[in-house]
């Protein structure tokens, strides 16, 4: 079974710029979540796809975050503009059916680390 | 408010030794928990979970993790150390959205 892919694995931005993340879940997995995890703190959750709806983006900072899901399947997490504090990996992450089903265990991608200078 | 505490920065153990990473958490109603691992410029990678059942949990590698209630507590286990086990351990606790702690980084010397 394929894992979850992500790209690009490094970025580096000056502050103001955009980036984008791709992220292609496990297949027929239903639930797709991005988190963000900075340097000596726990991933957090940014949103939570369910198919290509959102269940939950109470933490997205909407003012510069966006994120789709395209088609239930792969998503993107757009940065714009960046500020230095972005700095962090992005992981994504994938589960099988709903994600009200807490016991469901997520599969996580290698991440996208970005730096912002 | 669901919420993961993980003490210890650090936990440094001889091969060969016992270890346990500890973690506690905060959430109203019957939780959900997991372990994860993280190696370095990798993903995390699911260890184990409890969700019903007997208290003590068996998972990859040799770990388990005993949850307690009434402390409330999932602390991570593993009766002989490796030095292969070296790597950052999250806990994690989920009732709508899964939470995390902020990481125990594990030292295992030769």
């Amino acid at each position: 079974e394929a894992g979850v892919a992500q790209s690009p694995r490094y970025k580096i931005i000056e502050k103001r710029q955009s980036v984008a993340f791709w992220c292609n879940p496990i297949s027929g997995h239903a639930t797709l979540y991005w988190y963000q995890q900075i340097l000596g703190q726990g991933p957090k959750l940014l949103i939570q796809f369910q198919n290509n709806g959102v269940v939950d983006d109470s933490q997205l900072p909407k003012d510069r975050f966006s994120a789709e899901r395209l088609k239930g399947v792969d998503s993107t997490l757009k940065i714009q503009p960046a500020k230095l504090e972005d700095s962090a990996v992005y992981l994504c992450a994938s589960s099988q059916g709903t994600g009200g089903s807490g016991a469901n265990v997520l599969t996580f991608g290698a991440g996208s680390r970005l730096t912002v200078l | 408010a669901q919420s993961v505490a993980q003490p210890e920065d650090q936990v440094n153990v001889a091969e060969g030794n016992p270890l346990t990473v500890k973690c506690t958490y905060s959430v109203s109603g019957n939780p959900y928990l997991f372990w994860y691992v993280q190696y370095p410029n990798r993903g995390l990678q699911f260890l184990l979970k409890y969700i019903t059942g007997d208290n003590l949990v068996k998972g990859s590698y040799g770990f388990e993790a005993e949850f307690n209630k009434s402390q409330p507590s999932f602390h991570l286990k593993k009766p002989s150390a490796l030095v292969s086990d070296s790597a950052l351990y999250f806990c994690a606790v989920r009732r709508s959205t899964l939470t995390f702690g902020k990481g125990t980084m594990l030292l295992v010397s030769p």
